[in-house]
């Protein structure tokens, strides 16, 4: 079974400050994996997603993410965090064929502190 | 293009009532997916389906929730008698290739 752990359910990051959100997934074979963000009142908008290819992949607002298959992990990075990146971030897997499962994580809730 | 649209935004009920939410998809998007959220808690698939037909309904109650997308375009998923733990915001979502969102029914059960 398919399935995504994100073990820091709260983070606090200063403005300006370097992220980093971790992503633990499970998954038999080749993922797809992605990270989306949920603003307040707003549904899921989609960061950034990783097909097999490069490890490293760039998503909008200069956020960035690293996949590592040895490690079974899928870390979102920010260089410099600003004030309205304050919302929840959920890590996802899927397989890879049109129309597969996507498993979410639990969530990390990104506050960001003046 | 216009995005998943999901009805009604908000629904409030007592324990033992029933509810419909409704979704229409992305013209052209095959998959639709029926996610529950609960409160500062990640998206549980609950159902989906490719075109009219269901591919993974493993984790919809049975007894009390179902789904339908009989034209394989629209879908419906409905509570017959609604619990506390129901409390949650359902959403639906669609794909082709990208999966996108619609921004949920928040459901409180009181």
């Amino acid at each position: 079974a398919q399935s995504v752990t994100q073990p820091d359910a709260r983070v606090t990051v200063s403005e300006g400050a370097s992220l980093q959100l971790r992503c633990k997934y499970s998954y038999f074979g080749t993922p797809y994996l992605f990270w989306y963000v949920q603003y307040p009142r707003q549904g899921l908008q989609l960061l950034l997603k990783y097909y097999p290819g490069d490890p490293v992949v760039q998503g909008v607002n200069g956020f960035e993410a690293e996949f590592s298959k040895s490690n079974s992990s899928f870390h979102l990075r920010k260089a410099s965090v600003h004030w309205s990146d304050w919302a929840v971030y959920f890590c996802a897997v899927s397989g890879q064929g049109t129309g597969s499962k996507l498993s979410f994580g639990k969530g990390a809730k990104l506050t960001v502190s003046p | 293009e216009a995005g998943v649209t999901q009805s009604p935004r908000y629904a409030v009920l007592q324990e033992g009532q029933a509810v419909s939410f409704w979704c229409d998809p992305i013209s052209g998007h095959d998959t639709l997916y029926w996610y529950q959220q609960p409160r500062d808690q990640g998206p549980q698939l609950l159902v989906y389906f490719r075109d009219e037909a269901v591919i993974d309904n493993s984790q919809l109650p049975s007894d009390r929730f179902s789904a339908v997308r009989p034209k394989g375009t629209n879908s419906t998923l409905k509570i017959q008698s609604a619990k506390q733990g129901d409390t949650a915001t359902y959403l639906c979502a669609s794909s082709r290739q990208k999966v996108f969102f619609g921004k949920g029914t928040r459901l409180t059960v009181v």
